[in-house]
């Protein structure tokens, strides 16, 4: 069985400040991981993905995210957030296996001030 | 840029209707799915279609839904008598063989009544 927490429904920021919103996994095979976004009125967008190799993987629009099996953990940051930033990311996970079920986390609500 | 397609963006049916929502996955993905999402929950899976039947489904994914392919393109998910609680946001999603991550469409929000 698989599932995602996501600390913090709500995250504000400032613009031009970092963005971290943190995702932890608990799976019982070795998964592949997924942050998407999703603004107002649209359907998800896949943001970045971690499947094999480098722990490390950037995404579109200056995310990354960076794997750590140790924490079970595959937070996304962004160094400098944009005020076009402001939308939900939800993590996902999935077996290692394609075609397999994405298992979603509740979603963080990334807000950005000017 | 290829993209997934919903129709239609919103639903309105009263309780007891049949609902057919239609998708078109990107042409060469070969595994579809459906999620919903209930307003203010989580997104949820409901079913995976791959080469012509379900792979897997969701315990929501009860005798009251379906989906079908009826022909190269269209990907639909019918609630054959619907409830209340079936109000929710559906998407559809794609992805090629071999392919980790889904590609989704925009959405259709149901609405009972």
């Amino acid at each position: 069985a698989q599932s995602v927490t996501q600390l913090g429904s709500h995250v504000s920021v400032s613009e031009g400040a970092l963005v971290l919103l943190r995702c932890n996994y608990s799976s019982s095979v070795p998964p592949y991981l997924f942050w998407y976004v999703q603004y107002p009125n649209q359907g998800l967008q896949l943001l970045l993905k971690y499947t094999t190799g480098a722990t490390l993987v950037k995404g579109i629009n200056g995310f990354e995210a960076e794997f750590k099996k140790s924490e079970t953990s595959f937070h996304l940051t962004k160094p400098s957030a944009h005020m076009s930033d402001a939308a939900e990311y939800f993590c996902a996970v999935s077996a290692e296996e394609y075609g397999n079920k994405l298992v979603f986390g509740a979603g963080t609500i990334l807000r950005v001030k000017s | 840029e290829p993209e997934v397609t919903q129709t239609p963006s919103h639903q309105v049916t009263q309780m007891g209707q049949e609902v057919i929502l239609r998708c078109v996955p990107i042409s060469n993905h070969l595994y579809f799915y459906w999620y919903r999402q209930i307003l203010g929950q989580k997104v949820e899976f409901l079913v995976s279609f791959y080469n012509n039947e379900i792979s897997e489904k969701s315990e929501i994914f009860d005798d009251q839904f379906s989906v079908e392919r009826p022909d190269g393109s269209n990907f639909t998910l019918k609630i054959r008598s619907t409830k209340l609680e079936d109000s929710a946001m559906y998407f559809c999603a794609s992805t090629l063989a071999g392919m980790a991550g889904q590609y989704f469409g925009p959405g259709t929000r149901l609405t009972v009544t």
